[in-house]
């Protein structure tokens, strides 16, 4: 098992530029979802989803896009990079909403 | 919207000292999770509590919910080296909804 992947490991955009991060997971966990990390702030809630087809807005869905066509893929769409987007990105699983297993997560600079 | 709040934000402490960190929530809770993520780490799943005025033990670390569903602790008993990191809440709302994170206590502990 190797649990919840996700690529890249780090990514460095210049502002407009687009870009998917990748989220993959071997547990057949229904429920997926992205975080962002800040210094100060936590982890915020970007999209989640409870199940292939199914997704729905967190805290700070704005300027990230998402789609679930399979149980085991939840990849999270950039659609025109900001500096504000500059974070870490953490993906997660779980089965039913409970324990959320996460990803190593996506080092992610915007300039 | 739901809000979860956790304090305090940085914790320093001497080792063999307590450590308390406290999260509350803005509505009432149908589960509250704890996470611990080491430096440079992912978030790891340390328990979830479910019932009104819960109380589970994991050795040194203690875990409670209030009686209001509302509030929760996490308290270690003679910190070591190794408690070093950020120790996250979340709270799920009444609803089955989404996953709320506080902001993190970082835990400091000098040899």
């Amino acid at each position: 098992n190797a649990g919840v992947t996700q690529t890249p490991k780090f990514q460095v955009l210049k502002t407009g530029q687009s870009m998917t991060l990748q989220c993959a997971q071997d547990m057949n966990h229904e429920y997926m979802s992205w975080y962002r990390q800040d210094p100060g702030m936590g982890l915020r809630l970007i999209h989640y989803s409870v199940g292939a087809g199914i997704t729905d807005q967190g805290e700070v869905p704005n300027g990230y896009n998402v789609s679930r066509s399979t149980t085991e893929d939840f990849p999270l769409r950039l659609l025109s990079a900001a500096p504000s987007q500059t974070s870490v990105y953490f993906c997660a699983s779980s089965f039913r909403g409970d324990t959320q297993y996460f990803g190593p997560g996506t080092r992610l600079t915007v300039l | 919207g739901q809000q979860v709040m956790q304090i305090p934000q940085y914790q320093h402490v001497q080792e063999g000292e307590d450590f308390t960190t406290y999260c509350n929530s803005s509505t009432t809770l149908s589960n509250i999770q704890w996470y611990k993520q080491r430096p440079g780490g992912h978030p790891v799943f340390l328990i979830q509590l479910v019932k009104s005025g819960e109380v589970k033990k994991q050795k040194r670390l203690t875990f409670q919910f209030g009686e209001a569903k509302k509030n929760s602790s996490l308290h270690i008993t003679a910190t070591q080296t190794t408690d070093v990191g950020t120790y996250f809440c979340a709270g799920r709302d009444n609803q089955g909804g989404k996953l709320i994170f506080g902001q993190g206590t970082e835990l400091s502990v000098k040899p």
